[in-house]
């Protein structure tokens, strides 16, 4: 079956660091690729998408690269804020033979940033 | 619009109460959801509502009963919880199916005393 393996964490860092996220997957065909993001008390916010292989998704400085060589969809910013403190979640969906499955979420990893 | 609404926000409830969350959308989307979340968890799947019918049901327990009484609107009746049935419940909507994007509402944090 479909899995997804990204690093729990928390991650702690200062204010302007460079973040990097891995996420790499397992999927039998061509999944879709997401990362969403929650912050506390709050339901999930898609953040960035990749459909293909090879697509970068970005959003509010946020970046991502659909990597099948590597299975990996790894999220990436150049200089975080105290406000992007929060847990980001891996995903795919993939379409097989029966039909579109549900969104398989990797467990999520909290981030800190500290001012 | 991209919003996913839901209510109520917070609910608490006994063992022996009858209750319902609402989730309403107006993106003119297909495929509507039901999600269990328990804390520092990913989002587990309960429900998939398809061109308002029930295409996926992940072996929930009866005490809990979904209702798609039209496009816009998807509902989760209570019955009969247990404590173990504390979580957060959110609601997610895409366009057609579950190969699209999924847009999530900000969920109700249900407590069973």
């Amino acid at each position: 079956g479909n899995s997804v393996t990204q690093m729990e964490g928390p991650v702690t860092l200062s204010e302007e660091a460079f973040l990097t996220i891995n996420c790499t997957y397992t999927a039998t065909g061509y999944p879709s690729l997401f990362w969403y993001v929650q912050y506390p008390g709050e339901g999930l916010q898609l953040l960035l998408k990749a459909t293909k292989a090879d697509d970068k998704g970005s959003n509010k400085g946020f970046e991502a690269t659909y990597r099948k060589e590597t299975t990996s969809f790894h999220l990436e910013k150049g200089s975080v804020q105290v406000s992007d403190s929060a847990v980001y979640f891996c995903a795919l969906s993939e379409i097989s033979g029966g039909g579109a499955d549900g969104l398989t979420f990797g467990k999520g990893t909290h981030l800190i940033i500290q001012p | 619009d991209t919003e996913v609404t839901q209510t109520p926000k917070h609910l608490v409830m006994g063992m022996t109460n009858k209750k319902s969350l609402k989730c309403e959308q107006h993106m003119g989307h297909r495929a509507m959801y039901w999600y269990k979340q328990k804390a520092k968890k990913p989002p587990e799947l309960m429900f998939v509502y398809s061109y308002e019918k029930l295409s996926i049901n992940e072996s929930v327990p009866s005490r809990f009963s979904p209702e798609c009484p039209n496009s816009s609107l998807l509902n989760l009746h209570l019955h009969a919880l247990q404590p173990e049935d504390s979580a957060l419940y959110l609601c997610a909507s895409s366009r057609r199916g579950m190969e699209d994007e999924q847009y999530f509402g900000p969920g109700t944090r249900l407590t069973v005393t």
